[in-house]
């Protein structure tokens, strides 16, 4: 049964470092990986999709990386600013129409 | 163009009680699912419907029922309501590769 484990659970930094958000699930066997980004309250909004074929893919500030074979991806996000203060989960689509997701990681960027 | 869109945004039932959430997409998409998200467990698939006229059991089927009425549409009915169905629940459509989010409803059962 694939499950997905993000760590840490939260994260705080101050404004203008650069941080990795971690993923791993357990079954290498995916169609692909997709983050999202919650604001409180709110639902969840697409950052980056990387298909199984791919190693990373990149947005802005945001770089997600993929490696199948250790059932590892990372979010790196540049240059963090108060506006990315959010929760970020990953969620891994293992074929078929099932996504498992993780349970997120809340960060809190300071001003 | 609105893309997933779900109603209520808040409700408020008594253990027993009924209510159907309902969900739109607006962008065509076969495939539709019900979430719910629970603090620390992430989302976890309730059902979900490969295509029109077709509806699957997800990982939490338990106490809810769906209908996918047509392309668009896809509600979910708790017949009974439980104090251990208090969640927020979220609505998603897929294209090939990517899935969109509604809003949410944010359901409490006292």
């Amino acid at each position: 049964k694939q499950e997905v484990t993000q760590i840490p659970a939260a994260l705080s930094v101050p404004e203008g470092e650069n941080l990795v958000l971690n993923c791993s699930f357990t079954d290498s066997a995916i169609y692909n990986l997709q983050w999202f980004r919650q604001d409180p309250g709110k639902g969840l909004t697409s950052l980056l999709l990387i298909q199984s074929s791919q190693r990373e893919q990149t947005s802005g500030r945001l770089n997600a990386s993929l490696d199948k074979s250790s059932g590892r991806s990372t979010l790196y996000i540049a240059a963090s600013q108060p506006g990315d203060s959010a929760t970020y989960l990953c969620a891994v689509r293992a074929g078929g129409f099932k996504t498992i997701f993780g349970a997120g990681t809340r960060l809190f960027v300071k001003a | 163009n609105a893309g997933v869109t779900q109603t209520p945004k808040f409700q408020v039932l008594k253990t027993g009680q009924s209510m159907t959430l309902q969900c739109a997409q607006d962008m065509n998409h076969n495939s539709m699912y019900w979430y719910r998200q629970d603090p620390g467990m992430g989302l976890r698939l309730i059902y979900y419907s490969a295509s029109e006229g077709t509806t699957d059991k997800g990982e939490v089927p338990n106490g809810y029922n769906v209908s996918r009425l047509n392309k668009r549409e896809f509600s979910l009915r708790l017949e009974s309501a439980a104090p251990s169905q208090t969640s927020v629940y979220f609505c998603a459509s897929r294209e090939a590769y990517e899935q969109y989010f509604g809003p949410g409803t944010r359901l409490t059962v006292t």
